[in-house]
């Protein structure tokens, strides 16, 4: 199975600062996803890509942007954080195309902003 | 579009119990239907998958069926331990798209 990595667990900024979250995936899959997770409101999809360079907004892109380099690494961006921004991001990487492939995730960071 | 219901949480058993966790779904097509599970302090795991009708997945003592005829893929585990307490989602990938619906989560615990 691929093994996906966020490169911190917790995370701590303040209001306004760039901040930049990681995804490092160990294969050479071409689909990856980032999601926030909030208390009552489940997996929301914020940005996903399907190759290098290539990204789709998700369900609440605003106040986001990621950055596709290379194929094993997906990174998230809040361009200034706010408060509002707190919770935890989860990074999920699908193995192929067909439906029958599920998304592997990572551990997560739980980032506040104060 | 495409969405996926999971009962209201939290749920809380003893030990030993049996447990369901309802789940349905409204999609286009055959989607495949999965289960997620996910530990404190943790990111999502696959718990099981099936992808056809009438198909049963299943993995550590859960077990769903996906079933087209309710549109539904219910979680059950015969007898639960402390340690299945975690949230447990129910989720959806369609054939047309590359995207995954998840539902809401549905917390579990297991007490002693």
């Amino acid at each position: 199975d691929v093994k996906v990595t966020q490169s911190s667990r917790y995370l701590v900024k303040r209001t306004g600062e760039k901040v930049f979250l990681e995804c490092v995936q160990d294969m050479d899959h071409e689909n990856m996803f980032w999601y926030r997770q909030d208390p009552g409101l489940g997996l929301r999809l914020i940005y996903f890509s399907y190759d290098v360079k290539m990204k789709e907004k998700g369900d609440i892109p605003e106040g986001y942007s990621v950055s596709r380099e290379k194929k094993e690494r997906f990174s998230l961006i809040l361009e200034s954080a706010s408060t509002n921004q707190t919770s935890m991001y989860l990074c999920a990487v699908t193995t192929g195309t067909l439906s029958n492939q599920p998304q592997h995730f990572g551990d997560g960071t739980r980032l506040s902003i104060l | 579009g495409n969405s996926v219901t999971q009962m209201e949480g939290p749920v809380t058993l003893s030990e030993e119990a049996f447990l369901t966790i309802n789940c349905t779904y409204t999609a286009t097509g055959y989607p495949s239907l999965f289960w997620y599970v996910q530990y404190p302090g943790e990111g999502l795991q696959l718990l099981l998958k099936a992808t056809k009708a009438d198909d049963k997945g299943s993995n550590k003592g859960f077990e769903a069926t996906y079933r087209k005829e309710t549109t539904s893929f219910h979680l059950e585990k015969g007898s639960v331990q402390v340690s299945d307490s975690a949230v447990y989602f129910c989720a959806l990938r369609d054939n047309y798209g590359q995207n995954f619906v998840f539902g809401p989560g549905t917390r579990l615990s297991v007490l002693p």
